[in-house]
């Protein structure tokens, strides 16, 4: 069966440090994987989608970025943290031929001081 | 810009009383899906609706998908305690890409 790893679990930074959040896939081959951020009490934001091996999408610019170095690992970066990258950053996939659910790992809660 | 918007923000019902979520759409969206997340989890896929005024029911939850695709709505006939969380629906946007609604957060109280 398919599971998905994100760690943290939880991380507090203060402002201006670097960011490295790690998800990762087991039991599929060549997902569709997602960044998501959630604010405190908000709806998900998409941040980064990516089809393939070093194939990302950013949808919201901003201090972050996103890398796939392997078909089933997605980091999520930051060089200098803000204030308001505080929140609840979930990792998804996607199968590539499938209908399109998504599948979510449990998260990462950042507090940025 | 592409904007999904879900109404109530918020809902508090008695248990037993049926709920309804709404969302609704800037643009036609291929597809909906919707995920429930318990509160303090992560987002839990429930279904997903394809076709123009496609309705699917899931025993309590009842999901239509409008007949311009740019609403659906998602109903639950007489909650429970475990139907409490925050409700989202997803227009797939493109291929690959999703746009997730501000959600609706159920309180259920018993």
């Amino acid at each position: 069966s398919q599971t998905i790893h994100q760690w943290p679990a939880t991380l507090v930074q203060p402002v201006g440090s670097p960011l490295s959040l790690e998800c990762t896939v087991e039991g599929t081959s060549n997902p569709n994987l997602y960044w998501y951020r959630q604010a405190a009490g908000r709806g998900l934001q998409l941040l980064f989608y990516s089809v393939g091996i070093g194939q990302i999408s950013s949808e919201v610019p901003q201090n972050l970025s996103a890398s796939r170095p392997q078909d089933r690992q997605f980091i999520l970066s930051s060089k200098k943290l803000l204030l308001s990258d505080s929140g609840f950053y979930l990792c998804a996939w996607s199968a590539l031929a499938g209908d399109g659910e998504q599948y979510f790992g449990p998260g990462t809660r950042l507090t940025v001081t | 810009g592409q904007q999904v918007m879900q109404i109530p923000q918020y809902q508090h019902v008695q248990e037993g009383e049926d709920f309804t979520t709404y969302c609704n759409s800037s643009t036609t969206l291929s597809n909906i899906q919707w995920y429930k997340q318990r509160p303090g989890g992560h987002p839990v896929f429930l279904i997903q609706l394809v076709k123009s005024g496609e309705v699917k029911k899931q025993k309590r939850l009842t999901f239509q998908f409008g007949e311009a695709k740019k609403n659906s709505s998602l109903h639950i006939t007489a909650t429970q305690t475990t139907d409490v969380g925050t409700y989202f629906c997803a227009g797939q946007r493109g291929t690959y890409k999703y746009i997730f609604g501000t959600g609706t957060r159920l309180k259920v109280l018993a």
